[in-house]
Order: C-alpha cells, then structure tokens, then sequence
C-alpha cells in the first residue's frame, strides 16, 4: 500500500536556525498538509497546500514557517529561526481528490530544538 | 473547535467487541464524522469516515445516531495491535480538529 514517507526520522538543530522537514506524499494525491504534535499534547493542524498555494493554515503558521513543493515528489515545511517550543513531532499528510478525503500520514519527523 | 467529546480512556478484552462513543451534538449537516487512530510512536492511521449511514469497512464499523449528534467506532473484535488512541473528528473544510481522544487498552 502506497505510503506518505517523511526524512528525516529525527532531527536535532540549535535555536536559532533554520530547519527543513521533507516529505514525500503519495503519488497520485493532490492535497497536502503539515500538524506537529507536542509532546503529550494533541495533533495541531498547520497548513494544507493545494495548486501550489496554501489554502489553509492555523494561527500557529505564522511567518517563521513555509511551505514548498520544489518537485514533482516532495512536499516541504521550513523553520526559520527555531525557538525551543518549536520542538515536537510533525507529520506530514496528504489526501487524493478533495479535502473531505481521508488524510494519509507519514510517521513524522520528531524536531528537537536545543 | 474541536466539536466531539470521547472518553478518556475504555479497556478491552482481546477478541471481544468495542464500542467506542463519540458525541458531537453541535454537527452541521455537511459534517462529515471521521475516526482515526494513533499507536505509539506513528502518525495518525485512517480508520472510517461517514455522514449519515452506517459504514462497515474491513477495520471497523461506524454507527451514527439518527440525529447525528453522536456516532459509536465499532471494533468487532480487539486484538493487541488495536491499543492506539482513537480520535473521532468533525470534519471542518481543509482542517482536521483532533481532540484529545479515547485511549484504548486491550487486555490480552
């Protein structure tokens, strides 16, 4: 079964730097969308991306995050200029023909800030 | 926001049924009534979606009440690898609002 595939597993950067999170969605699906999750907390929706522009994004996706998909393939979520809270597990999703969908998740990647 | 109240936590015995509650009793008519499920250490794993009728799939089984202010997650029968967190969700346009879900035990 075809799978959302999200590198790197782990990730460990100083405060202050930037950071990018990749994913590769599934094939064929046309809608994208990044949640973190806090540890302990519950999964918080970011952004969703579709035709190349967001099409929705929380209060939490403010202007010290982005989002790319540079290729066919890859589905990207960039930190500038991290701060300790930004630390948490972010999970990566996409879904084929409409956002009423089901979402398919890759197992995150989990961001740590020091 | 998130719109659904679920149990903290249900214990289960292994291959016994679970009825899992959900009650969302401000849904609006085109809120679709999405469940997923989070074991440890993974991201969030599809698991049925309805909006009116029931829904039977190979994992589970959807029932929602005639005035949809409330639905039941079906598992037929519990096995270990179904001790995850199950999250029940209204749909809102491009936003999936997870609460704090029902952690679910299955007692071997």
């Amino acid at each position: 079964e075809p799978e959302v595939t999200q590198t790197p597993s782990h990730q460990v950067t100083q405060m202050g730097q930037e950071v990018i999170l990749r994913c590769v969605p599934i094939s064929n699906h046309l809608y994208f969308y990044w949640y973190r999750q806090i540890l302990g907390q519950k999964v918080e929706f970011l952004v969703s991306f579709y035709n190349n522009e967001i099409s929705e994004k929380s209060e939490i996706f403010d202007d010290q995050f982005s989002v790319e998909r540079p290729d066919g393939s890859n589905f990207t979520l960039k930190i500038r200029s991290t701060k300790l809270e930004d630390s948490a597990m972010y999970f990566c999703a996409s879904s084929d023909t409409g956002p009423y969908q089901p979402q398919h998740f890759g197992d995150g990647t989990r961001l740590s800030i020091l | 926001d998130a719109k659904t109240t679920q149990p903290n936590s249900m214990e289960s015995n292994e291959e016994e049924p679970v009825h899992l509650p959900c009650n969302h009793s401000t849904i609006s008519g085109t809120d679709y009534i999405h469940w997923y499920r989070q074991l440890p250490s993974q991201g969030p794993e599809y698991v049925i979606h309805g909006l009116t009728s029931n829904v039977n799939n190979r994992m589970a089984s959807l029932a929602i009440a005639e005035d949809r202010k409330s639905s039941t997650l079906i598992l037929h029968r519990a096995t270990l690898r179904d001790a995850a967190v199950y999250y029940c969700i209204l749909r809102d346009a491009y936003q999936f609002y997870f609460g704090t879900g029902t952690s679910l035990t299955v007692i071997p």
